[in-house]
């Protein structure tokens, strides 16, 4: 079966600028969580989404933002770009139970 | 007392050698206990994971071993090989309706031929 899709693959992003990552889970899978990861600060987790609703969040800041789609895609929005920004947004998708969590490869996402 | 603490940081084991990674956490509550794999370029990958009920759990080379007294459990790679030189994280949950991992620092390890 297909695994978890993320798109784009690569971006680069001025600051201040608005951004717009995609990631299609695993069939069957309606949970889907979203990480930054950068070199000093490890996997920090921003949301999760479970059947369209937010049923986790990180301590992130509100220029992070996120939904879900019925079909259980899920998109994720950083508006007003900072350098700070720049890390590898991961996705993870799961049936929901708590176990069993399948990443993408991420976007690598580049502020200049 | 939601944190997961890893260590060491980075590690490097010669070819052929036991590789060990340890966590720590302080929640009771957790019940499920992951290890993930992560190859540069890719996104972390399920290795490994261990409920409370039981004490070790082996595939292939990889074994966790879970101390629920003292709160830690650990990854054991044996004969460690070069293609398992990536960086390795530790997590827990807890069940009911919040299953979200919380996730330890992660560790780099490198298996030198």
């Amino acid at each position: 079966k297909a695994g978890v899709t993320q798109t784009p693959r690569y971006l680069i992003k001025t600051r201040g600028q608005q951004v717009t990552l995609s990631c299609s889970p695993i069939s069957g899978h309606r949970s889907v969580s979203w990480y930054q990861q950068t070199p000093g600060q490890g996997l920090q987790f921003l949301f999760e989404y479970f059947s369209e609703t937010q049923r986790n969040k990180g301590n992130f800041p509100g220029r992070f933002s996120g939904r879900q789609f019925s079909n259980s895609r899920s998109e994720m929005n950083v508006s007003t770009l900072e350098l700070g920004d720049s890390a590898l947004y991961l996705c993870a998708s799961s049936l929901g139970t708590g176990n069993g969590y399948t990443f993408g490869s991420g976007t690598r996402l580049t502020v200049v | 007392q939601q944190q997961v603490k890893q260590s060491p940081q980075s590690l490097i084991v010669q070819k052929g050698g036991i590789s060990i990674i340890n966590c720590a956490y302080e929640n009771t509550a957790f019940d499920y206990f992951p290890w993930y794999q992560q190859f540069p370029g890719k996104g972390p990958a399920l290795l490994i994971a261990i409920r409370p009920d039981v004490s070790e759990k082996k595939e292939g080379r990889f074994t966790i071993s879970f101390n629920k007294s003292a709160k830690q459990f650990s990854l054991h790679i044996m004969d460690s090989q070069p293609g398992d030189s990536a960086t390795y994280f530790c997590a827990a949950s807890k069940g009911g309706s919040n299953y979200q991992l919380i996730w330890g620092a992660g560790t780099k390890l490198i298996i030198k031929p």
